[in-house]
């Protein structure tokens, strides 16, 4: 089945340990992003990327890492320079920037 | 800088009523407007509204947009405590993707 896959569901980790979460698409949409979620918040912008091996800052991208080496792939590093990294984190990819998003299941990030 | 304000926030009808979700949007270059459902985790896709005046329906969801005001409204009717989620607005047009609002969470009470 076509869909994006976000992996792992749940996370838990220590303060001040990197993470990354996986987002993989096989829909062969050049554009994914990567959303954070808080609660009573909307989609806040993290990265973009238009196409592979090219991304983009987003709205707050501090302590925040990524790659797109793969088409398909789009992982997200959260890094111990992120102040408040517990919360909802959303992949998403599209045909371009300004068409429907598809979204992955998304990923709650919990930082102890 | 592009926004996008949603109104109402939070929402409670009763099972039946008619409810009006409102989008505001300003985005640079804006090309569509899009409306999502979410309930538990991923935001499903329901409309994408890229000319003014023509509404867009699918069984009890409506919507259209006005490119004029830069305004868009989502109605429901007959609703179902099924429609209970969070409904999310999103403009497009800038190079950076989708600009979300804050959402409107509907509870829809039998």
């Amino acid at each position: 089945d076509g869909g994006i896959t976000q992996s792992p569901k749940y996370l838990f980790r220590k303060e001040g340990q990197n993470v990354t979460l996986s987002c993989e698409q096989n829909l062969n949409h050049d554009a994914m992003y990567w959303y954070r979620q808080d609660p009573g918040q909307g989609l806040r912008l993290i990265y973009y990327s238009q196409i592979v091996n090219d991304f983009q800052k987003g709205d707050i991208a501090e302590g925040y890492s990524v790659s797109r080496e793969k088409k398909e792939s789009f992982p997200l590093t959260v890094t111990s320079a992120q102040k408040n990294p517990t919360a909802f984190y959303l992949c998403a990819s599209s045909w371009t920037v300004t068409t429907e998003a598809f979204f992955g299941q998304g990923t709650r990030l919990t930082v102890v | 800088e592009d926004k996008v304000v949603q109104s109402p926030l939070s929402l409670v009808v009763h099972e039946g009523d008619t409810v009006t979700l409102n989008c505001s949007y300003e985005v640079t270059n804006f090309r569509s407007l899009l409306w999502y459902k979410q309930e538990k985790k991923a935001p499903t896709f329901l409309f994408m509204l890229t000319s003014s005046g023509i509404e867009k329906k699918s069984g009890r969801l409506s919507s259209i947009l006005d490119k004029k005001e830069l305004f868009s409204i989502l109605n429901i009717t007959a609703t179902q405590t099924g429609d209970s989620a969070v409904y999310l607005c999103a403009g497009g047009g800038g190079a950076d993707g989708l600009t979300f609002g804050k959402g409107t969470h509907l509870i829809i009470q039998p």
